[in-house]
């Protein structure tokens, strides 16, 4: 089962604009990791963020993580037409166990 | 480096038929683990290997299994299919230190169970 939602489902912006979505998870991490898929392609690995830290960014890419509230945001800035894509956050749990629980998604769609 | 690779790509079976997919991991990756997506349940976890040995397993019916070869390569099973079996088969790797680190997803299967 999933391990959280994802908001929101979907989001339209203009190229030039900037993407935040949200996740949100029930159980306690190890850490939490971001993937972008094209049209029900592979998964592409974004970023991972640890327990222990806040925010991290990569490139146009910043993620933010309140394990208090268990929730983590992404954030896209100066968003292109190539970053249409569906977006996931995945968790791992604080468990050992080997496994990423991912959340239902956001599809971004950017228009030109 | 290559990518991982996944065969087939496609694929249409009918209920009751048995299917086996195959994933090659990036060279050097360990780990193997296996999702299925579908449009009603999402992403999720069925099993890891490592080391030819099933360390992780999700929340799936018997009917769905693995192995994995001396050369990290994996195959997944699913025996008497069912309709609710069509979904995007995706294999990631990774090289398997510590806690679920980065995965590096193939470009899945599709199966239709018609």
């Amino acid at each position: 089962s999933q391990q959280g939602e994802e908001d929101p489902q979907a989001l339209s912006i203009q190229e030039g604009e900037n993407a935040t979505m949200n996740c949100s998870y029930k159980t306690s991490i190890n850490n939490l990791q971001w993937y972008r898929q094209n049209s029900g392609r592979g998964l592409v690995h974004l970023i991972l963020i640890r327990s222990n830290e806040r925010e991290k960014h990569s490139g146009r890419l910043r993620v933010t993580l309140d394990t208090s509230k268990k929730s983590s945001s992404l954030l896209i800035t100066a968003s292109r037409a190539a970053d249409t894509a569906s977006y996931f956050c995945a968790t791992v749990m604080d468990t050992g166990r080997r496994a990423l629980t991912f959340g239902s998604g956001t599809r971004l769609q950017v228009q030109p | 480096k290559a990518g991982v690779t996944q065969t087939p790509r496609y694929l249409i079976k009918t209920r009751g038929q048995q299917v086996t997919l195959s994933c090659s991991p990036i060279s050097g990756h360990r780990s193997v683990s296996w999702y299925q997506q579908t449009p009603g349940q999402g992403l999720q976890f069925l099993f890891e290997y490592f080391s030819e040995t099933q360390r992780n397993k999700g929340n799936f019916p018997g009917r769905f299994s693995g192995r994995q070869f001396s050369n990290s390569r994996s195959e997944m099973n699913v025996s008497t299919l069912e309709l609710g079996d069509s979904a995007l088969y995706l294999c990631a790797s990774s090289l398997a230190l510590g806690k679920m680190e980065t995965q590096y997803f193939g470009p899945g299967t599709r199966l239709l169970v018609l």
